[in-house]
């Protein structure tokens, strides 16, 4: 079954604790990206790659780290946490030549609340 | 930049009955592709309906189809013979491949309520 599949889907932690959300997808899709959603603002992009060792921010980088060393995995990484970083988050992952079943797929979300 | 507008952050309706929601978007991009996105209860964020901005006919799946007025930058998306299962948040969003690779634009969202 092609899926994305994140980890944890709930964190309470605290101000400052390093974290990592796992991120990984099994139909061998280019494009990896992270979003965050807040209410009233929708869904932003936060850090993307479009292929192994190719990273690039997106519209909310601050406070966020990312990886992708392989291809099915793009962890997403917060070094110290601060209570502005509680939020929803999402990652996703499309393909990217065309012609493109342009859907993009996404996690099951991970909802975080720093304290 | 691509820029995604939802005006509506709640909307109600009766089962049976239709709805529109609306989204209007701004871009210099000449191919792009829209998406309504639909997140229920569950979190999980499941394709509602895409179209092609190449593409003059709307897109149609089922109770659902858009509105897709290219000139306006207006992408609409009309849902028949609504459900319960149609409560849930909406996510208008834009894509446009030849710039930003996959990357999606996502509005505000509108919490649609369908009562029984």
């Amino acid at each position: 079954e092609a899926q994305v599949t994140q980890n944890p889907r709930y964190l309470i932690t605290v101000t400052g604790k390093k974290l990592t959300v796992t991120c990984s997808q099994n139909m061998n899709h280019e494009y990896m990206s992270w979003y965050r959603q807040d209410p009233g603002l929708g869904l932003r992009q936060i850090y993307y790659s479009m292929n192994v060792e190719v990273t690039d921010k997106g519209d909310v980088p601050e406070g966020y780290k990312v990886s992708r060393k392989e291809k099915r995995n793009f962890p997403l990484i917060l070094e110290s946490p601060s209570p502005n970083q509680t939020s929803l988050y999402f990652c996703a992952s499309s393909p990217m030549r065309q012609p493109v079943n342009t859907e993009a797929f996404f996690g099951q979300g991970t909802r975080l609340t720093v304290v | 930049a691509q820029t995604v507008t939802q005006s509506q952050p709640e909307m109600s309706v009766q089962e049976a009955e239709t709805v529109t929601l609306s989204c209007t978007y701004d871009t210099s991009e000449n191919n792009y592709y829209l998406f309504w996105y639909k997140q229920p209860p569950s979190r999980q964020m499941i394709l509602v309906i895409r179209q092609e901005a190449y593409k003059q006919q709307n897109a149609t799946e089922n109770r659902f189809s858009v509105n897709f007025q290219k000139a306006a930058k207006s992408f609409s998306l009309k849902i028949s013979d609504s459900q319960l299962g149609d409560t849930a948040m909406y996510f208008c969003a834009f894509m446009a491949l030849e710039t930003s690779g996959s990357r999606l634009t996502f509005g505000e969202g509108t919490q649609l309520t369908v009562n029984p």
